[in-house]
């Protein structure tokens, strides 16, 4: 089966970094995707990892090891505008297809 | 970013009323997928189609069916609405660019359903 897990909540300050933690379970892993998602919108796509390491675009990286079924998601320089849902999604092998998967997502709270 | 547009964003309707909430792409992208969303809760796929003539059920029961006669449209019907139908529905396609493989799913606006 597949199940990916990530904290519910985290709060942060402005001008912080804040790391979010994602743990996954998956047959024929195929890339981890992260997500942002403001409340009652719809999730827009931040990061893609297929090999492990970091990838940086701006003021966000994500980090994956595959061998660890983990990644993160930094945020540095935190803005209040940051406060939002970030989900974490893997794409892997099921039933012949590749299907990607969301995780619950984790409400991050930003703060002055 | 993949064009992808949802119409009506919002729609209040009565119990027993036929709806259908149009998605539509403009990436020529082969796949694409229907999402509920309940507020604060965790996205459930409800169905998907790999190209023209395919649909499959999603990770979730629904009760909506879809349709894909072409590839840039996917439109979801509820026969019969009911207030257990209130939901957020996404849409969202994906397809090769960039990196080969990777396939990004990017989302529509969403259609916000309230039925009474």
């Amino acid at each position: 089966g597949q199940n990916i897990d990530q904290p519910t909540e985290m709060t942060a300050t402005e001008g912080a970094i804040v790391q979010i933690n994602c743990t996954y379970q998956t047959s024929g892993f195929n890339g981890l995707f992260w997500y942002q998602q403001h409340a009652g919108e719809a999730p827009t796509f931040l990061s893609y990892n297929v090999l492990d390491g970091l990838e940086e675009k701006g003021r966000f990286s994500s980090f994956l090891s595959r061998s660890k079924g983990y990644s993160y998601l930094l945020l540095k320089e935190l803005q209040m505008k940051d406060s939002a849902s970030y989900l974490c999604a893997v794409r892997g092998r099921y039933g012949g297809y590749n299907k990607l998967i969301f995780g619950a997502g984790t409400r991050l709270a930003v703060h002055p | 970013e993949a064009d992808i547009y949802q119409t009506p964003r919002y729609l209040v309707i009565g119990t027993g009323k036929k709806i259908t909430l149009e998605c539509s792409q403009t990436m020529g992208h082969d796949k694409m997928y229907w999402y509920q969303q309940d507020p604060g809760m965790e996205l459930h796929l409800i169905h998907y189609s790999y190209g023209v003539n395919s649909t499959e059920k999603g990770d979730l029961s629904s009760e909506s069916t879809v349709s894909r006669i072409r590839t840039e449209h996917f439109p979801l019907t509820l026969e019969s609405a009911r207030p257990s139908h209130t939901s957020q529905y996404l849409c969202a396609s994906s397809g090769t660019s960039g990196r080969v493989y990777q396939e990004t799913q990017y989302f529509g606006p969403g259609t916000r359903l309230l039925v009474l």
